[in-house]
C-alpha cells in the first residue's frame, strides 16, 4: 500500500502566480512528514518538515505547507513563483516514532513558465 | 560542516568491474543510509546503518555490498552489476534512527553500467 501520494505528476504555472502541490499520506499511526526539492542533476535537499507541534511549517524561501491530520494531507504552497523554483518535489514520510524507513512519494515536476 | 559529500559524482563501469561509492559526513550522525534512484522514480531505500552496525538490508542483491568503516564513513562496494543498476546513488545521515531524525543527503553518485 503506498504510505504517501502525490496525485500530479506535473504542475507547470506561470511566474509570480501561487501553486500548490498535494500530498496525502495513509498512516493510523503518528506521522513525520517532510517535502525535499531535487534540482536537475542533484541530490535531494529539505524543503521543510513536520515533526510535531503547529501546523503550519514555513521554509526560508517562502514556501509553507500545512499538516492536516483529518484529511491526512500535507500539501506545499507558495503564493508566488520564480523561475528558480523548477524542480522535482518529493513529499516523503516516516510512519511512527520508531520507524527508520523515509517513504517518497512519486514526486512532482514544477515547472516555472516566465 | 553540514554537508553529506559523495564520490565519485559520476561512474562508469563493465559488468565485470569492481568498483566502490564512497561517502562521508563531520557532523557526528551516527546513521548513515543509501538508496537508490531510477530515471524520473522516488529515492528507495538499500540500507541503513546505525552505530556502524547493519540495521537494515532491503532485500538488496549481494553485488551491492555495503560497508561502515567508521562513523563518518559509508562505502558501497559494487561488483558483476547489471545495466539495470543503473541509476543515481544517493547517501544520507541523521542524528539518529527514528521518526524524528531528518535525513541530509548528498548530492549523488550518478553509476551507468555498460
Amino acid at each position: 500500500a503506498q504510505s504517501v501520494t502525490q496525485l500530479d505528476s506535473q504542475v507547470p504555472v506561470f511566474e509570480e502566480a501561487p501553486v500548490e502541490l498535494r500530498c496525502n499520506y495513509s498512516s493510523s499511526v503518528s506521522v513525520y512528514l517532510f517535502w525535499y526539492v531535487q534540482y536537475p542533476n542533484q541530490g535531494l535537499q529539505l524543503l521543510l518538515k513536520y515533526l510535531s507541534g503547529s501546523t503550519l511549517v514555513e521554509s526560508i524561501n517562502g514556501f509553507e505547507a500545512e499538516f492536516n491530520k483529518s484529511q491526512t494531507s500535507f500539501h506545499l504552497r507558495k503564493p508566488s513563483v520564480h523561475i528558480s523554483d523548477t524542480a522535482e518535489y518529493f513529499c516523503a514520510v516516516i510512519l511512527g516514532a520508531g520507524a527508520n524507513n523515509l517513504f517518497f512519494g512519486t514526486g512532482t515536476r514544477l515547472t516555472v513558465i516566465p | 560542516d553540514t554537508e553529506v559529500t559523495q564520490t565519485p559524482k559520476h561512474l562508469v563501469m563493465g559488468m565485470t568491474n569492481k568498483k566502490s561509492l564512497k561517502c562521508e559526513q563531520h557532523m557526528g550522525h551516527r546513521a548513515m543510509y543509501w538508496y537508490k534512484q531510477k530515471a524520473k522514480k522516488p529515492p528507495e531505500l538499500m540500507f541503513v546503518y546505525s552505530y556502524e552496525k547493519l540495521s537494515i538490508n532491503e532485500s538488496v542483491p549481494s553485488r551491492f555490498s555495503p560497508e561502515c568503516p567508521n562513523s563518518s564513513l559509508l562505502n558501497l562496494h559494487l561488483h558483476a552489476l547489471q545495466p539495470e543498476d543503473s541509476a543515481l546513488y544517493l547517501c544520507a545521515s541523521s542524528q539518529g534512527l527514528g521518526g524524528a531524525n531528518v535525513l541530509t543527503f548528498g548530492a549523488g553518485s550518478r553509476l551507468t553500467v555498460l
